[in-house]
């Protein structure tokens, strides 16, 4: 069983400009998550994929936006940067419906706007 | 909304000595609560969940709805459970979870 995973691990853009984030989720999950976290805070939801649709949003404007593949994995778009984007992105996946399983997550992106 | 709060930043203890780590939320519904543990270089890690009632590495959480927490406990701290903890909450109709700002535990020797 292959654990979730994310890339990039670190990234830096400018103010204004467009990032996608990737996760591959664990083997056998169906469900994908997506939190921020800033410095010193704990992670905020920002939306849910199950099978392909969003399944619930955060507090975050429509300029986060993300898809999910058939295989289940995950980007996560964010367009016209802002400084406060400046945070590590974490990726959680799991197996909604019979037998739900907890979320497992992974390392993160870390990204800096500048 | 629901919300999870933890108050403390920062525990420090010596190695040996119980610890508490503080956790309250305010949810409408009936919560289902979890405990995070991310430890040095490592990636968040589900540590126990209230319907389960597990101890896990010494520690147990238990849900009390009259004071709406959900305290984890130790009776004896370890050097290696120097981490930083996350209380979290899932609602069970979105199934997001919605995450305290931490409490980072030291044990010292």
């Amino acid at each position: 069983e292959t654990g979730v995973t994310q890339s990039p691990t670190h990234l830096i853009k400018t103010r204004g400009q467009q990032v996608t984030l990737r996760c591959s989720s664990q083997s056998g999950h169906n469900t994908v998550s997506w939190y921020q976290q800033a410095l010193g805070q704990g992670p905020q939801f920002i939306f849910q994929y199950y099978r392909e649709e969003e399944n619930g949003r955060g507090n975050f404007p429509p300029r986060f936006s993300g898809l999910q593949f058939p295989n289940y994995s995950s980007e996560l778009n964010v367009n016209a940067l802002e400084l406060d984007d400046s945070a590590l992105y974490l990726c959680a996946s799991s197996r909604a419906g019979q037998g739900d399983t907890e979320a497992f997550f992974g390392q993160g992106t870390r990204l800096t706007v500048v | 909304a629901q919300r999870v709060t933890q108050p403390e930043k920062l525990l420090s203890v010596f190695k040996g000595a119980p610890v508490e780590l503080k956790c309250n939320y305010s949810y409408s519904g009936s919560p289902e609560l979890f405990w995070y543990v991310q430890y040095s270089r490592q990636r968040l890690q589900l540590l126990l969940r209230h319907i389960s009632r597990e101890s896990i590495k010494g520690f147990t959480a238990d849900l009390n709805k009259g004071e709406t927490s959900f305290h984890l406990k130790k009776p004896f701290a370890q050097e290696e459970d120097s981490a930083m903890y996350y209380c979290a909450l899932r609602d069970t109709g979105r199934r997001a979870l919605t995450f305290g700002s931490g409490t980072r535990l030291q044990v010292q020797p």
